[in-house]
């Protein structure tokens, strides 16, 4: 199984920082990447996916990059509601695995 | 709009077995992979099982195989989680997900006597 290693596992940030989030595969994915937010009680809100296109009406101030091994999601001007939980997932054969998560919260 | 709608969670005792569904709508269903994904209470999410679009490979994680069973049906847009022998351990919001895509809201799971 490709393993997804994410950091940092909590981040401490405050409103307008620039926010970057790093997951690493075990093996190389390509681009077959996914970025997703989860807030509590609520699912996972896809961001991104193929690395580095956004979903449908997230904001631009979101970007994923990367390909093969290293990949980062990052926000460029954190706002209020964007304290979460953020998770990576490669989809590049199954079991499909997550980053263990990042926990961004306020500073 | 792509929208996935779970249902079928409930309370039921260890030993015992439940049937998920997924009503999917918004795209074109035999198009894509589906999987179920679920999050333990306070826990990160565990990918459970995955199955192709026309249906015949099916995937499944270890700490599920030879218990839960994913299928689909692609005339009524859905897909299904039969889970047997169900654990104290796999209590959990499960949810239905397009392969590297969007999810839908989840239903709950309890195994508890």
């Amino acid at each position: 199984d490709i393993q997804m290693t994410q950091s940092p596992s909590t981040l401490s940030a405050s409103v307008g920082d620039r926010v970057t989030i790093t997951c690493r595969a075990s093996q190389s994915i390509g681009t077959w990447l996914a970025w997703y937010q989860q807030k509590p009680g609520k699912a996972p809100k896809l961001l991104i996916y193929e690395a580095s296109t956004l979903d449908s009406g997230v904001p631009s101030r979101f970007s994923g990059s990367g390909s093969g091994t290293e990949f980062t999601l990052t926000i460029s001007s954190l706002q209020p509601d964007e304290f979460a939980t953020y998770y990576c997932q490669q989809y590049n054969n199954y079991p499909g695995t997550f980053g263990q998560g990042t926990n961004v919260e306020i500073k | 709009e792509v929208q996935l709608v779970e249902s079928g969670g409930a309370l039921v005792q260890p030993g015992g077995s439940l049937r998920l569904s997924c009503a999917a709508s918004g795209f074109t269903f035999i198009n894509y992979a589906l999987s179920w994904v679920r999050q333990a209470p306070g826990k990160g999410l565990e990918w459970v099982s995955g199955i192709n679009g026309i249906g015949d490979a099916t995937y499944y994680a270890d700490s599920v195989k030879g218990r839960f069973t994913i299928s689909r049906d692609n005339s009524k847009n859905t897909v299904r989680l039969q889970m047997n022998s169900l654990r104290v351990e796999d209590t959990a919001v499960y949810y239905c997900a397009r392969w590297g895509g969007r999810w839908g809201q989840g239903t709950l799971v309890t195994v508890s006597s």
